[in-house]
């Protein structure tokens, strides 16, 4: 069965430092996700992504965080200078061109900032 | 993205007993989704809802999209512990929109 995938499972990384998660949406979807958990809260909605441009973002998704689908396949988050606080998991989800389906999640990347 | 809200936020409740918990909006929706969270993995959807009034069951699992088309709700019978985990509502139409989460435990 096709699967969203994430990549790294978790990454620890320095404050200050650079991040990028990365995704491999299901292969004929069109629309894509990512979401942030902060442990124990909620899932947040960061950004939504159709073609090759983002279509929706949230508050949270600030001049901090880029996205890109470089190659058609991947979907990448970029988180540039980390804080303590973006510790989370981040998780990727992607949807097909219909409209009123369902989005499928990836497994999620745990990122540790120190 | 707009969210969706539920409630009840968490749950404790005792196994074997029922659980049942709803997600509002403001807007309409055409599709609602019920997803679970287990601790550590990503949500995976249960059920989905296509049609304002519909009910849909999936083991003891039973939700319903709401006529006014801004709500749904989920119950599960007879609770068992592996039913511990956060569960989600989504909305989607054009666009895909999240539910804030209810937390349930279920003590043995």
């Amino acid at each position: 069965e096709p699967e969203v995938t994430q990549t790294p499972s978790h990454q620890v990384t320095q404050m200050g430092q650079e991040v990028i998660l990365r995704c491999v949406p299901i292969s004929n979807h069109l629309y894509f996700y990512w979401y942030r958990q902060i442990l124990g809260q909620k899932v947040e909605f960061l950004v939504s992504f159709y073609n090759n441009e983002i279509s929706e973002k949230s508050e949270i998704f600030d001049d901090q965080f880029s996205v890109e689908r470089p190659d058609g396949s991947n979907f990448t988050l970029k988180i540039r200078s980390t804080k303590l606080e973006d510790s989370a998991m981040y998780f990727c989800a992607s949807r097909d061109r219909t409209s009123n389906t369902e989005a499928f999640f990836g497994q999620g990347t745990r990122l540790t900032v120190v | 993205g707009q969210q969706l809200n539920q409630s009840p936020q968490s749950m404790f409740i005792q196994e074997g007993e029922d659980v049942s918990m709803n997600c509002t909006s403001s807007s309409i929706f055409n599709t609602w989704l019920w997803y679970k969270q287990d601790p550590g993995e990503g949500p995976v959807l249960l059920i989905a809802l296509y049609k304002a009034g519909e009910l849909t069951s999936n083991g003891r699992l039973t939700a319903q999209f709401g006529i006014t088309r801004k709500d749904s709700f989920l119950n599960i019978s007879a609770s068992i512990p592996s039913d511990v985990g956060i569960y989600f509502c989504a909305g989607t139409g054009n666009q895909f929109y999240f539910g804030t989460g209810t937390s349930l435990t279920v003590i043995p």
